[in-house]
C-alpha cells in the first residue's frame, strides 16, 4: 500500500507554546488529507478535512484557530497546535486518500504523534 | 456527528477459534463501509472498503458483510492467529469524510 509519513512520532511542548506536525504522502498524491484526534479508549474524531490547495473543513466544536491546518501541496499537510495547553494533550493521526473525486477508496495513515503539553 | 458503533470493545479468542464482530453506522448518505485493522505501534491499514449492500468480501482468513439498509457490517475472523491481534476500526464514507467507531479490539491466546 501507501506509504503516509508523520513526525514527529511524539512531542513534549510548554504550555503556551506552538506545535507543527507534518503529514507527507511518500508514493501517491493525496488530494484529500484528514486529521483525527484520539482520547483513550474512544475513537478516532475527525478534526478536519483538507483538500490541496484550498481551506480545511472543520468539524463541528473544533476550533479553526487553534488547530491550524495547511495542505499546500498534494504531498504535505501540517497541523498546528497553536498556544498549546495540558488538555491539548492526545493522540493526533493523519490520513490521506488519492484519486480526487472517488469517495470509496481507502486512507493511508500516518504512524500517529503523542502530543504532551507540560 | 454521525453514529458510528462497534461491538463489543474487546474480545478474547482461543487461537484456532472463530469470531466475529459488528459495526453500525447510518443507512443514509451512504458511500461506502471500510474496515481497518490497527496493530500496537503500527498505523491503520485499510482491509475492505464495502460500497454495495450485500457486498461479501474476503481476505484470507478474514471476511466481511455488508448490510447499508439496516446500516451494520459484520467482520469475520476464522480460524483465529496470535498475529490477528489488533485493534479492528470500522469507518463510515459518506460525504467525502471517514468517521470511525470506537473500535474492537481482539486479543488470541495461544
Amino acid at each position: 500500500g501507501a506509504v503516509v509519513s508523520q513526525h514527529p512520532s511524539r512531542v513534549i511542548c510548554k504550555s503556551g507554546t506552538s506545535v507543527k506536525i507534518e503529514c507527507r504522502s511518500l508514493d501517491f498524491q493525496a488530494t484529500t488529507m484528514f486529521w483525527y484526534r484520539q482520547f483513550p479508549k474512544q475513537s478516532l474524531m475527525l478534526m478536519a478535512t483538507s483538500n490541496e490547495g484550498s481551506k480545511a473543513t472543520y468539524e463541528q466544536g473544533v476550533e479553526k484557530d487553534k488547530f491550524l491546518i495547511n495542505h499546500a501541496s498534494l504531498t504535505l499537510s501540517t497541523l498546528t497546535v497553536t498556544s498549546a495547553h495540558p488538555e491539548d494533550s492526545s493522540f493526533y493521526i493523519c490520513s490521506a486518500r488519492g484519486s480526487q473525486g472517488v469517495r470509496n477508496t481507502e486512507a493511508f495513515f500516518g504512524q500517529g504523534t503523542r502530543l504532551t503539553v507540560v | 456527528i454521525l453514529n458510528v458503533e462497534q461491538s463489543p470493545q474487546s474480545l478474547h479468542v482461543q487461537e484456532g477459534d472463530s469470531t466475529n464482530f459488528t459495526c453500525s453506522f447510518p443507512s443514509s448518505n451512504f458511500y461506502a463501509l471500510h474496515w481497518y485493522r490497527w496493530e500496537t505501534a503500527k498505523s491503520p491499514e485499510a482491509l475492505f472498503v464495502m460500497t454495495l449492500n450485500g457486498d461479501e468480501k474476503k481476505k484470507g482468513r478474514i471476511s466481511a458483510t455488508l448490510n447499508t439498509k439496516e446500516g451494520y457490517s459484520y467482520l469475520y475472523i476464522k480460524g483465529s492467529q496470535p498475529e490477528d491481534s489488533a485493534t479492528y476500526l470500522c469507518a463510515f464514507d459518506s460525504w467525502g469524510k471517514l468517521q470511525f467507531g470506537a473500535g474492537t479490539q481482539v486479543v488470541v491466546t495461544p
